[in-house]
């Protein structure tokens, strides 16, 4: 079965950078991408950025201004979240979902991971 | 940007009783392929999200045959037939129009009266 699992919680001081994994599972790698989502505490959902589990073409949310890096591991099936520079508006739980490979499709957001909680606070 | 708005940010409902949540999209989701790209998406407290609806009105698998989902170009809707204990939670619709970049509604936060 599909699965998407997140490595575990965060606490950062404002200023220095986290990297979250999403070891994914049950599906071939290269034929779908993967979405990364954050909640801020009682806020909605927001997209930060996607990446192809083919080619490691990205794409990220303008909103971040160039602090977010996706990567990806093809030999574990893995993708790697860091987000830099931090500041206390980034405490969120983030969350990796599966998405499609190069234009929409009924992959996105199918499956989800079940997040990691970013405490950013001195 | 697309801007979805969600009616209502909060629903009270008795149990058994029907539901009804709207989403409004500032700009059309028929995509140049012909697919609507409008997801409906439960997050129960304390969960990861859980896509319930694809494509305006497809269900996803294991998803109970109360909630469906319909509506066209910039106006949608999500209906719960009746509602159980286990439907408590907050529902977003998303547009996967302009994909990858994700846009969610502000979320509607379903409750027992």
């Amino acid at each position: 079965q599909v699965q998407l699992v997140q490595s575990g919680a965060e606490v950062k001081k404002p200023g220095a950078s986290v990297k979250v994994s999403c070891k994914t599972s049950g599906y071939t790698f290269a034929n779908f991408g993967v979405s990364w989502v954050r909640q801020a505490p009682g806020q909605g959902l927001e997209w930060l950025g996607w990446i192809s589990g083919y080619n490691d073409n990205t794409i990220h949310s303008p909103k971040l201004q160039g602090r977010l890096t996706v990567t990806t591991d093809t030999s574990t099936s893995t993708v790697y979240m860091e987000l830099w520079s931090l500041r206390s508006d980034d405490t969120a739980v983030y969350y990796c979902a599966r998405d499609g490979i190069a234009v929409a499709s009924p992959g996105m957001g199918d499956y989800w991971g079940q997040g990691t909680l970013v405490t950013v606070s001195s | 940007d697309v801007v979805m708005t969600q009616s209502p940010l909060s629903l009270p409902v008795t149990l058994g009783q029907p539901a009804s949540i709207s989403c409004r999209t500032s700009q059309s989701l028929v995509s140049s392929d012909g697919n609507t790209y409008l997801n409906w998406f439960q997050q129960r407290p304390g969960q990861s999200p859980r896509r319930l609806i694809y494509n305006v009105s497809n269900r996803d698998s294991g998803v109970p045959d109360r909630f469906s989902g319909s509506g066209s170009g910039t106006d949608f809707t999500l209906k719960i037939s009746r509602v159980e204990a286990e439907d408590v939670g907050v529902y977003y619709c998303m547009q996967g129009k302009h994909w990858p970049q994700w846009t969610f509604g502000q979320g509607t936060k379903v409750e027992i009266k």
